[in-house]
């Protein structure tokens, strides 16, 4: 069975950093590219950061380019989000989801972890 | 970058035929995933490369993509399916995965 385990969300001051893990026992993680996808409070999903499986590959939004890095340990079978310069807008609970394919859907989610960017 | 416009809302009685549109500028080239996502949930894929369905989603749902819409339709509308249902594509142009505003399904 797939699971990703987001962990790390938090309260965080303005202009702070944070990061983000996600666990993903159940299937052969090098395998697959993964993505952060965030949804602030009310709001709509907002994709953030795609990884490719040997993670040689990355793409972000504009909104978070320069701010965020998304790695993965295949060793470890984690994922991560190293989030810096954080602002309010930054505010939402962060999902770890797998994709089929670099262009494909996201089949798997986790149930998300919340960032809030606060003081 | 590429806007997906979907409706804010959509209601439906039980055992009717819901139609959710996702509008977009030529995406019947692109290939448009659907998912689902019921309040305090995480969401779910509901329809895959326009039409496809992943196991474990009843045949209800389907979807289809032309021209500068896409569609999703969930045919008989039970109260379980009220959510809110998301779009989403990936434009080649920016290698960005776009994700539409999203429309919440209220069964009446």
């Amino acid at each position: 069975e797939v699971q990703l385990l987001e962990s790390g969300g938090n309260l965080v001051q303005p202009g702070g950093s944070l990061t983000l893990s996600c666990a993903a026992p159940g299937f052969t993680f090098s395998s697959y590219v993964m993505n952060w996808v965030r949804q602030a409070p009310g709001q709509g999903l907002e994709w953030v950061s795609t990884i490719t499986g040997s993670g040689l590959s990355t793409y972000y939004a504009d909104a978070v380019k320069g701010r965020f890095t998304i790695s993965r340990d295949n060793s470890k079978n984690t994922l991560y989000l190293q989030m810096s310069s954080l602002g309010a807008e930054d505010t939402a609970v962060y999902y770890c989801v797998r994709a089929t394919g670099t262009t494909g859907a996201f089949d798997s989610w986790g149930q998300g972890t919340l960032v809030t960017v606060s003081s | 970058s590429y806007v997906l416009t979907q409706p804010p809302s959509v209601s439906v009685a039980p055992g009717k035929t819901a139609s959710i549109t996702c509008g977009g500028n030529n995406i019947g080239s692109n290939s448009v995933h659907w998912y689902q996502q019921r309040p305090g949930q995480a969401p779910v894929l509901v329809i895959y490369y326009d039409s496809d369905r992943p196991s474990g989603i009843p045949e209800r749902f389907s979807g289809s993509n032309s021209g500068n819409t896409a569609t999703l339709t969930i045919t008989r509308v039970e109260a379980g399916d009220e959510a809110d249902y998301y779009c989403q594509v990936w434009d080649s142009n920016s290698d960005h995965r776009v994700f539409g505003g999203g429309t919440k399904l209220t069964v009446l």
